[in-house]
């Protein structure tokens, strides 16, 4: 079935580390995306990338940093830099990039919960 | 700066009891609304999306209302299953270029026996 992959699904991490998700999808999707989210907030933007090899900083991109090397792959590392990591993130992708920002079709993976010791 | 406000933030129903859900934004440009699912510790799903010609769309129990002119939408449950148990959200979609999507904070909902 086509779907989105994260992994771990959970990690624990000591202060000073850093981690990396991984986010990988067989749909063929072209744009591909990580938000971040934390009790009581709405979903926070971290960085999107519109295509293979491209990526952009979102609106908390503070202490993340992610790479696009592959159409299928968009893996996200949390450093020692971002100063309050304990957070679910998730990652998305959609078919195009423009053409879903107006629709809002997003299509989610299950998550990964990063909790700092 | 473009806000989603969902009320109630969290809410306790009977399960087979009715329930609405709200959904009130500033967003503007409008282009569209989708409410997601997202059930506890999993990625959401989208339920239904609403565009501005658009004002009421159903899927299964789940109905969705759109007025543009008040910036409004409700999100109704009908005859609640304890599978409806999830957090709503409200995810709201703007013209132009922004590039991003306002989400609210989302509808806790508790359905019990």
């Amino acid at each position: 079935d086509g779907g989105i992959t994260q992994s771990p699904k959970y990690l624990f991490r000591k202060e000073g580390q850093n981690v990396t998700l991984s986010c990988e999808q067989n749909l063929n999707h072209d744009a591909m995306y990580w938000y971040r989210q934390d009790p009581g907030q709405g979903l926070r933007l971290i960085y999107y990338s519109q295509i293979v090899n491209d990526f952009q900083k979102g609106d908390i991109a503070e202490g993340y940093s992610v790479s696009r090397e592959k159409k299928e792959s968009f893996p996200l590392t949390v450093t020692s830099a971002q100063k309050n990591p304990t957070a679910f993130y998730l990652c998305a992708s959609s078919a195009y990039f423009w053409r879903e920002l107006n629709t809002g079709e997003l299509f989610f993976g299950e998550g990964s919960r990063l909790t700092v010791l | 700066k473009n806000q989603v406000e969902q009320s109630p933030q969290s809410l306790i129903i009977l399960e087979g009891k009715n329930c609405t859900l709200q959904c009130n934004y500033t967003v503007s440009p409008f282009s569209n609304l989708r409410w997601y699912k997202q059930d506890t510790g999993r990625g959401p799903v989208s339920l239904t999306i609403m565009t501005f010609s658009e004002n009421t769309k159903s899927n299964g129990r789940y109905t969705a209302t759109l007025d543009a002119d008040t910036k409004q939408s409700s999100l109704h449950i009908t005859a609640s299953q304890l599978s409806d148990s999830a957090s709503y959200i409200c995810v709201v979609s703007a013209t132009g270029g922004n590039n991003r999507l306002a989400f609210g904070k989302g509808n806790q909902v508790v359905v019990i026996p």
